[in-house]
């Protein structure tokens, strides 16, 4: 089965540290995508950053970056020069190349001024 | 514009009640999406409909149907609500073989069954 754990419910900061989310998938496939996608207590979900499997460059987005190792199957995303805006719930999803993201459980990040 | 758009925002109804959530993207894609986030905020797919055909259906109760009109819009219909049906409904799109991009998300409709 293809499934997403996110091990840490909640993390939290000091505002301007950095921060890193974990995540760890299953697949047999070899072409994928992953991405991080936020949600503030507005609900709404925004992309944060994405991830092509085929491609070993760890992707960066500003502050945002990931850790991509394929072989172990993680994906994590690391949070510079934190803000408080940054404070959400962060959802890891895979897409398997097929019509839908797979999310994992998410983690509540809090940050501290 | 709001590009992927929900309607009603917020839905408080009784059990056994029939209320219907609609959606619409002005993004062009060619594929939409109900997902349902429960109370512990865990996102899970109900269906997906690739141009006004259904793609997928995960598992979900036949009280509940998608409707496509085009593939611009794509409604959810709920009959026969139940308490455990209260939950935050996303509709979301994408482009066919551009899954690759992600989803984009409309803001949600929270319902609530009482």
């Amino acid at each position: 089965a293809q499934t997403v754990t996110q091990s840490q419910p909640e993390m939290s900061v000091q505002e301007a540290e950095t921060v890193t989310l974990s995540c760890t998938y299953d697949t047999s496939e070899s072409d994928y995508y992953l991405f991080w996608y936020k949600q503030p207590p507005s609900r709404q979900m925004i992309l944060v950053i994405r991830q092509e499997a085929y491609k070993q460059q760890n992707a960066t987005e500003n502050r945002f970056s990931v850790n991509f190792q394929k072989a172990a199957k993680s994906f994590s995303l690391k949070i510079s020069d934190s803000q408080l805006g940054d404070a959400a719930m962060y959802f890891c999803a895979y897409a398997p190349g097929t019509d839908k993201l797979i999310f994992g459980t998410g983690t509540r990040l809090q940050v501290f001024p | 514009d709001t590009a992927v758009s929900q309607t009603p925002k917020y839905l408080v109804t009784q059990m056994g009640n029939d209320k219907s959530i609609k959606c619409e993207q002005n993004l062009g894609h060619d594929t939409m999406y109900w997902y349902k986030q429960d109370s512990k905020k865990f996102l899970k797919i109900m269906f997906s409909y690739n141009n006004k055909e259904l793609i997928i259906n995960e598992t979900v109760p036949n009280r509940f149907s998608p409707k496509s009109p085009d593939k611009a819009h794509l409604n959810l219909h709920i009959n026969s609500l139940e308490l455990g049906d209260s939950a935050v409904y996303f509709c979301a799109s994408s482009q066919r073989g551009g899954l690759g991009y992600g989803y984009t998300f409309g803001s949600g409709t929270r319902l609530t069954v009482v």
